[in-house]
Formats: C-alpha cells, sequence, structure tokens
C-alpha cells in the first residue's frame, strides 16, 4: 500500500510556543490529505480536511486559527499548533488518499505540552 | 450526517479463537467501509475494506461482511494469534466519485486481546 509519513513522531514544547507538523505521501501525490486528533483511548477525530492549493476544511469546533493547515504540494500538508496549552496535548494523525477509495495514514505524531 | 457505532468495545478470545466486530451506520449514502488495525503508539494501518457493491471480501484470515439493507458489517478474523491484539476501527464513508473523496467517519473502536 501507499505510504505516508510524518515529523516529528513526537515533539515536546513548552505552554505559549508553537509546534508544525509535517504529512507528506512518500510514493503517491495527494490533492486531499487529512488531519485526526486521537486522545487516549478514544477514537480518532477528524480535525480538518486539507485541500492541495486552497483553504482548509476545518470540521465544527476546531478553532482554524489555533490549528493552521498548508498544503502547499501534492505530497505534503503541514499543520501549525499555534500559542500551544497543555490541552492541545494529543496524538495527531494525518491520511492521504491515494487513487482509489483506499486512505492511508501516517504513523502519528505525540505533541506533549508543557 | 453518518453515524457509526461498533461493537463490542473489547474482545478477549483465546488464540486459534475466531473474533468478530460488527459495526452499524446510518447514512444509506455511504458506500465504502474499511477496516484498520492500531498498535500503541502508531497510526491505523489498512487491513481490509469493501465497496458497497459486493457482499464480502475475505483475505487469508480476515474477512468482511456487508448487509446494505440493514446498514451493518463486521469484521471476521479467524485463527487468531496473539499479534493481532490491538485496536480496530471500522469507518463508513460516501464517495461521490471522481477525484475528490469525502471524509471517513470511524466507530469507536475495539479492543481485542488475544491469549496465547
Amino acid at each position: 500500500g501507499a505510504v505516508v509519513s510524518q515529523h516529528p513522531s513526537w515533539v515536546i514544547c513548552k505552554s505559549g510556543t508553537s509546534v508544525k507538523i509535517e504529512c507528506r505521501s512518500l510514493d503517491f501525490q495527494a490533492t486531499t490529505m487529512f488531519w485526526y486528533r486521537q486522545f487516549p483511548k478514544q477514537s480518532l477525530m477528524l480535525m480538518a480536511t486539507s485541500n492541495e492549493g486552497s483553504k482548509a476544511t476545518y470540521e465544527q469546533g476546531v478553532e482554524k486559527d489555533k490549528f493552521l493547515i498548508n498544503h502547499a504540494s501534492l505530497t505534503l500538508s503541514t499543520l501549525t499548533v499555534t500559542s500551544a496549552h497543555p490541552e492541545d496535548s494529543s496524538f495527531y494523525i494525518c491520511s492521504a488518499n491515494e487513487q482509489g477509495y483506499e486512505q492511508y495514514f501516517g504513523p502519528g505524531t505525540r505533541l506533549t505540552v508543557t | 450526517g453518518e453515524n457509526v457505532e461498533q461493537h463490542p468495545s473489547t474482545l478477549s478470545v483465546q488464540e486459534g479463537d475466531s473474533a468478530v466486530i460488527k459495526c452499524t451506520y446510518s447514512d444509506s449514502a455511504s458506500n465504502y467501509f474499511p477496516w484498520y488495525k492500531q498498535e500503541l503508539g502508531k497510526g491505523p494501518q489498512l487491513i481490509i475494506d469493501i465497496r458497497s457493491n459486493v457482499g464480502e471480501k475475505k483475505d487469508q484470515r480476515i474477512a468482511v461482511t456487508l448487509n446494505k439493507t440493514a446498514k451493518h458489517f463486521s469484521l471476521h478474523i479467524t485463527e487468531t494469534q496473539p499479534e493481532d491484539s490491538a485496536v480496530y476501527f471500522c469507518a463508513a464513508r460516501h464517495n461521490a466519485g471522481g477525484t475528490s473523496y469525502g471524509k471517513l467517519t470511524f466507530g469507536q473502536g475495539t479492543i481485542l486481546t488475544v491469549h496465547p
């Protein structure tokens, strides 16, 4: 199957700082990527849909000014958590569609805000 | 919008037994149903999927069945092994066609434990 990577795999930052997470499709082009958030022992919660060359579509209740998404190319989408606070600590996962129905997920990024 | 219910939330079996996880969905327009396996600290891994134009699909020890009338689908794992222990998620999506794909709606997850 297609491969999606994320960087970094884990990050610790201080409260008030910003953190950028990268999501790359390694062997295919993805016009659409998705960003999810997952709390321990819970399901995946879709945060936003990232479209190459256009603005992201955010789910209800997700602050677009806090979670900045940039889909600059067909293989790269970035999520920036601005002015991070301890409640933003979570597991962030991206995914992308290859040509077809299948949606592949990255390995996730563990964010801890102290 | 779509709503996906998944049961059971936890499932414990002995090695070699079969495991069945069930999901129901609410949107009759949904036409794509993947299953993901997630190990601790990792991203979900697509293990099998089914489209609405078929009723069953099998890949070695894993099979998925779909009942469109009842709007439910199930994951069947036979001859379970300890390495099958993980969290399993079902999902549903409506693909409108073309190159634009709708969003997946996930079930709540099932923690499967296979005892040696």
